[in-house]
């Protein structure tokens, strides 16, 4: 079955960088895309960014457009997500999910708690 | 960017009742709209895609409407199971969220 498995909970000081990692098992990873998703708490959810594996394509929410980088290694079946800058607003659940390009997000990871605090 | 705007933000109901609940686009989406479901603690779940497909295993009792701006959610007999929060998304210009419904026990 599909699954996608995320890496675990962070602590982080403002101004550092977090980096939240997704492993794909299942199907093809180079076949879809990821998108990575925010909910702060008590808060819907956020689409930040999205990535096409096959061929490095993406794409930022203008809002993260300075801060955020996206990797994928088709080898491991892992995409990554780094956000810079962070400040306690970005404190949320990070998900990634399953989506292609026009597409539903039908398939997500359990979510990685990132806590920004000092 | 796209806005979504979800109506009610809560919704009281009890188990038995038929609910609706409405999400509307700033602008045209065409088809391009799904539901989700998310219960605490959870990741959100796929319900509905391109506004009325139901996604593999979801009941029947749920059912998408809607095209262009105005679309509905309508769950049709609400079970204990349903007690969650619903959001819209919009994918027809990457990918946009409503601010979500939460269904509560009345």
């Amino acid at each position: 079955q599909v699954l996608l498995v995320q890496s675990g909970a962070e602590v982080k000081q403002p101004g550092a960088s977090v980096k939240v990692s997704c492993k794909a098992s299942g199907y093809t990873f180079r076949n879809y895309d990821i998108a990575w998703v925010r909910q702060a708490p008590g808060h819907g959810p956020e689409w930040m960014a999205w990535i096409r594996p096959v061929n490095g394509d993406r794409h930022s929410a203008q809002k993260f457009q300075d801060r955020v980088s996206m990797t994928t290694d088709t080898s491991t079946s892992t995409a990554s997500l780094e956000l810079r800058s962070l400040r306690s607003d970005d404190t949320a659940v990070y998900f990634c999910a399953r989506a292609n390009f026009r597409g539903p997000m039908s398939y997500w990871g359990q979510g990685t708690l990132v806590t920004v605090s000092s | 960017d796209i806005q979504m705007t979800q109506s009610p933000s809560t919704l009281s109901a009890s188990v038995g009742d038929r609910v609706n609940i409405t999400c509307r686009a700033s602008q045209t989406i065409s088809s391009w709209l799904a539901w989700y479901q998310q219960k605490p603690g959870r990741a959100p779940k796929l319900l509905i895609y391109k506004t009325s497909n139901l996604d593999s295993g979801v009941p029947s009792r749920f059912s998408g409407s809607g095209s262009g701006t105005e679309f509905t959610l309508t769950i049709s007999t609400l079970q204990p199971d349903d007690f969650a929060t619903y959001y819209c998304q919009q994918y027809d210009r990457y990918w946009t969220f409503g601010q979500g419904t939460k269904v509560e026990i009345k």
